[in-house]
């Protein structure tokens, strides 16, 4: 089955300090990725996501990740953090064979300090 | 337009009891997905339905766990015999159908069991 590993469970940044967050997941099949966020006392909501193309996907807010299918890693990056991006992050990963299915990471909590 | 929304927003309930939670999804959404979010866990696969039918699920965690879906729109998912370890946040989110992959989150129900 697949699953998703986020490596940081709490990162905490000063402001224009860059930013990487890890996911790797297990899949040997094709598969789509995302980044979800959580923002304070807010919904979910999508990133940015990989379906095919060029492996690096920008999204909104100046995020951007790339997909390295060779070591199955979807890490997310930010050159210049600000404290608005003080939030949860979710990597997710569903699999072409089972397109419901979406696997999420347990996520990364990323505090910026002003 | 109107997001995903989902009633209540909190529940308190004894151990024992049953409880039902409801998610109004995006207006023309056929897809519908039900997550639950422990603390410092990702996102757990529950149920996926598409119109009103669930042809997944296998994420359910026990037979205390049901979910219907009527008129392709609202959805509620009833937890039987409630027990401590059901406490969690459950989310819901819809899509477009069920081959589009972005997937949006209403705000979850934070349901605690004493």
């Amino acid at each position: 089955a697949q699953s998703v590993s986020q490596h940081n469970h709490h990162v905490i940044l000063s402001e224009a300090a860059s930013l990487e967050l890890g996911c790797n997941y297990s899949y040997g099949g094709t598969v789509n990725l995302f980044w979800y966020v959580q923002y304070p006392g807010q919904h979910l909501q999508l990133l940015l996501k990989y379906f095919s193309g060029d492996p690096l996907v920008k999204g909104i807010k100046g995020f951007e990740a790339e997909f390295i299918k060779s070591k199955f890693s979807f890490n997310l990056r930010k050159p210049s953090v600000q404290w608005s991006d003080t939030a949860e992050y979710f990597c997710a990963v569903n699999a072409l064979s089972r397109i419901n299915d979406m696997r999420f990471g347990a996520g990364t909590r990323l505090t910026v300090k002003p | 337009g109107a997001g995903v929304s989902q009633s209540p927003s909190n529940k308190v309930t004894e151990k024992g009891k049953d409880v039902e939670l409801r998610c109004d999804p995006i207006s023309g959404h056929t897809a519908l997905y039900w997550y639950r979010q422990s603390l410092g866990q990702g996102l757990e696969f529950l149920i996926y339905f598409q119109g009103n039918s669930a042809p997944d699920k296998s994420g359910l965690p026990s037979d205390r766990f049901s979910a219907e879906r009527t008129g392709g729109s609202v959805s509620t998912l009833t937890i039987q015999r409630t027990q401590q370890e059901d406490s969690a946040v459950y989310l819901c989110a819809s899509s477009l159908n069920g081959n589009s992959y972005e997937q949006y989150f209403g705000p979850g129900t934070r349901l605690t069991v004493t």
